[in-house]
């Protein structure tokens, strides 16, 4: 079955240390998406990719970094920069961009 | 920025109680409006994607109706059940990007 994984589920940080989120897709979908999620707010976009090898800030990119060296893999990084990490981070992808999104289930970050 | 607004943000309905809720959104640079439900500890699921104005999108129970020139869409939910009970987000599609509204979380109680 064709999907969006994003691992691990829970994770647990100590302030100042770097942590990466995995987010891997086997749809082949060209663009895929990083998005926060804090309560009673709605998915702040983060980061976005349309293409290998390119991607583009979004809404709240301070702090994040990614990479898209691979069509089926985007990986978030949360730096030490980012001020208020702990969180709730969900990928997605779509055929390209403007499509409706295929979500992966998530990965809870609590920085202690 | 652009706003997506969804209201009410919670709901709690009876079993077999009929309910809607209502996003809206910029009525400029219109492309598509998706409706998502998404269950506690699962990935939210594409429901409906509309693109014309008075477009109107049924699946089961669940209905939706576009209005792109006063921006707004609504869902409807007939004859709730327990299982719907879930955040429902909406997503406003322009040129650019697509963004999100902060949900309505949906308790059906039995």
């Amino acid at each position: 079955d064709g999907g969006i994984t994003q691992s691990p589920k829970y994770l647990f940080r100590k302030e100042g240390q770097n942590v990466t989120l995995s987010c891997e897709q086997n749809l082949n979908h060209d663009a895929m998406y990083w998005y926060r999620q804090d309560p009673g707010q709605g998915l702040r976009l983060i980061y976005y990719s349309q293409i290998v090898n390119d991607f583009q800030k979004g809404d709240i990119a301070e702090g994040y970094s990614v990479s898209r060296e691979k069509k089926e893999s985007f990986p978030l990084t949360v730096t030490s920069a980012q001020k208020n990490p702990t969180a709730f981070y969900l990928c997605a992808s779509s055929l390209r961009q403007r499509y409706g999104y295929t979500f992966g289930s998530g990965t809870r970050l609590t920085v202690v | 920025i652009l706003n997506v607004e969804q209201s009410p943000q919670s709901l709690h309905v009876q079993e077999g109680d009929s309910t809607n809720f209502t996003c809206s959104f910029p009525s400029s640079n219109f492309y598509a409006l998706h409706w998502y439900r998404w269950e506690t500890a699962k990935s939210p699921e594409a429901l409906f994607v509309m693109t014309l104005n008075g477009d109107e999108k049924k699946k089961g129970r669940i209905s939706a109706t576009l209005n792109t020139k006063e921006g707004y869409s609504y869902l409807y939910i007939k004859g709730s059940q327990p299982e719907d009970s879930a955040t429902y987000l909406c997503a406003f599609n322009n040129n650019n990007d697509m963004r999100f509204g902060a949900g309505t979380r949906l308790t059906v109680k039995p």
